[in-house]
Formats: C-alpha cells, structure tokens, sequence
C-alpha cells in the first residue's frame, strides 16, 4: 500500500507496551483499521476507528489518530507473547467498500 | 461462525501450468478480494469483484484473472503461472460499505517451480 506507510519492525520486552505508528494520505477516509496476522494465517480485525474520533480503547488496546497529520496508532499495553504477530494499518479510501492497507509491522516479542 | 475458506493451503505449481485458487465466503458478502502478500510489500489488490459475474482490476492485475459466477465464490486464475507469481494469496470479503472492514481468508501459500 503506497498510501499507507509503517514501519517494518518492532521489538519489544514481555510486559511492555508496544506502539505502532502509520501515516495515511486520503484524508476522506471513513474508517481506519488495524489487522493482526499470526504466523500462517490470514488477517483479523483487531479494532478499527471512526475517522471523527480521536482515540479509541478496547481492553488492552488504544488506537490514537491525529487527523490534521494523518497519523494513526495503536498501543499495546502489557505485551504478551502471544501478541508476535504482524499488525497491518488500513485506511477505506474513496468508494465504500475498498481498503488500502500498509506493508505491515512485524513485531516480536521477546522474554 | 463465518467464514472465507481457501481451497489450498499449499500449492506447488510448475512454470507455464494454468492455476486457479478457489475461495468461498458464507456471509453472503457482496464484495470479494484477491490480495497478494510479499515480505516488506504488504497486501496489494490484484481483482475485486462487487457482485455477481462483475469484476474490476486492482494495483496488480498482469497475469492473472478472476471468475465469479456465484455470490459467494470468487476464484482467481493464473493463465500461465511464472516463478514471480510465487507468493501467498489472501482471499477477502466485505459486506456493504467499510464499518466493519474485510473478512479474511487463512491464504494460500503458492510456489512456482
């Protein structure tokens, strides 16, 4: 995804909270999206954001987004090793049903 | 609970053979998507499909094709599979609009020999 910009990896300790960044272009985008990929397996909805909202928590999750920079987030509190996985940020871009997804962030959890 | 299901978990094809990846989705979701994964590319859009028997072309059509002849399945076909075609395939569907962002298949993972 062009459109959509992560960075590649993250490395964090058990028990830490991890931040994932992503920039997105479209300023008319709806919604904003993270994924969770485990290894093997294809992609789950991990939480997605309404684009007039500026933070939203789900548990152990917090998804921040500055709409003036279009910067999204997401914070990872209490990292488990469960949590290794790769944590792609998608944007809906101009029709109603097409995502634009970034290159995925690889984060690896470590003891 | 609902599902994309992708026929193949592995496949292993050799240069030049005629390839088609199967999903099916029982959510009775308008739209369907082919994506293709590669390390450090992400997900980019070969085909997507917003109803029966219509399709239109992604980032990455060349050398691929998809047939949807029924709502809930949408295969896509390599016509002569080349080694660069060797990657995994993520197959996806959405019902309308984006609230609830796409359903994923577990991927199929293809190698062209």
């Amino acid at each position: 995804g062009e459109d959509v910009e992560q960075s590649l990896f993250l490395s964090v300790r058990e028990g830490d909270s991890s931040v994932i960044n992503c920039t997105y272009t479209d300023s008319s985008s709806t919604y904003l999206y993270w994924y969770k990929q485990e290894p093997g397996a294809g992609l789950q909805l991990l939480t997605y954001i309404f684009s007039n909202m500026d933070m939203k928590q789900d548990q152990r999750l917090t998804v921040l987004l500055n709409k003036k920079d279009k910067h999204l987030s997401l914070r990872i509190a209490d990292t488990q090793t469960g949590d290794s996985a790769i944590y792609f940020c998608a944007e809906s871009i101009r029709s109603d049903y097409k995502l634009s997804f970034g290159a995925g962030t690889t984060v690896t959890v470590r003891a | 609970d609902v599902k994309v299901t992708q026929s193949s978990r592995y496949l292993v094809k050799r240069t030049g053979e005629k390839v088609f990846l199967e999903c099916v989705q029982d959510m009775d979701h308008e739209n369907m998507f082919w994506y293709r994964q590669d390390p450090g590319l992400g997900l980019r859009l070969i085909y997507f499909s917003y109803d029966v028997k219509m399709k239109e072309k992604g980032d990455i059509p060349e050398g691929y094709s998809v047939s949807r002849e029924k709502k809930e399945r949408f295969s896509l076909i390599l016509e002569s599979a080349s080694t660069n075609q060797t990657s995994m395939y993520l197959c996806a569907s959405s019902g309308g609009g984006t609230l609830y962002g796409y359903t994923f298949g577990s991927g199929t993972r293809l190698t062209v020999v």
